[in-house]
């Protein structure tokens, strides 16, 4: 069974489209973050939701918008992509909260703006 | 100054050695501290929690060093198996998430 899916594994797509990422977790788990992993493999933390509420933003532009349905589903929505939006975008969840347990990751969303 | 720093490597190593990994971290709140393991075009995953006593699992051993304000990871018996990128993470409640170092990239050769 898989801990962490995220669809599409692979995206390719133009500037200036509009484009979704999925996860769900069924692990049961209260939180649930999106990160960004560039070129470089600097993995930077975007968002996290714990029970379906925003609990971090980090900086991010507002043409990113997350939308946390339920606590096992944490979707990435991205207006009007840029070339330096190309990057692997990981999401992961985690037991309760953020500081003392371990954070499960997707597989990863390789997303390629040309 | 980054709060958490790795030394980027990286670190060719023959099987059967020895290699250590620092981290520094730069928040003296600072509570719970990690070791990630990433393989290539693949998810991190946790390779263990390090403890304020130091831990072991198996040829893994995790130290912590509040003073200096550093974490530190030694493999032992190196195999072709553990060439990987390994993240150093911090977490402090106060700032409500955890932090990633940028990783250290070890290379195992026979």
């Amino acid at each position: 069974d898989t801990a962490v899916s995220q669809t599409p594994k692979y995206l390719v797509t133009q500037m200036e489209n509009d484009k979704s990422i999925k996860c769900e977790q069924n692990l049961g788990h209260d939180t649930m973050y999106w990160y960004k992993q560039d070129s470089k493999k600097f993995l930077k933390i975007m968002f996290s939701y714990n029970n379906k509420e925003l609990i971090i933003n980090e900086t991010v532009p507002n043409r990113f918008s997350p939308k946390s349905p339920d606590k096992a589903h944490l979707n990435l929505h991205i207006n009007s992509l840029e070339l330096g939006d190309s990057a692997v975008y990981f999401c992961a969840s985690s037991q309760r909260g953020w500081d003392a347990y371990e954070q499960y990751f997707g597989p990863g969303t390789r997303l390629t703006v040309t | 100054r980054k709060e958490v720093e790795q030394d980027p490597g990286p670190f060719n190593v023959p099987e059967g050695a020895t290699v250590a990994f620092n981290c520094t971290y730069s928040n003296s709140a600072s509570q719970s501290f990690f070791w990630y393991r990433q393989d290539c075009r693949k998810e991190p995953k946790l390779l263990m929690s390090v403890y304020s006593s130091g831990n072991e699992d198996g040829r893994f051993t995790a130290q912590l060093n509040r003073a200096s304000q550093y974490i530190s990871l030694l493999i032992r018996d190196s195999k072709l198996s553990d060439s990987a990128t390994y993240l150093c993470v911090v977490s402090y409640t106060n700032a409500g998430k955890s932090t990633f170092g940028d990783g250290t990239t070890l290379t195992v050769k026979p």
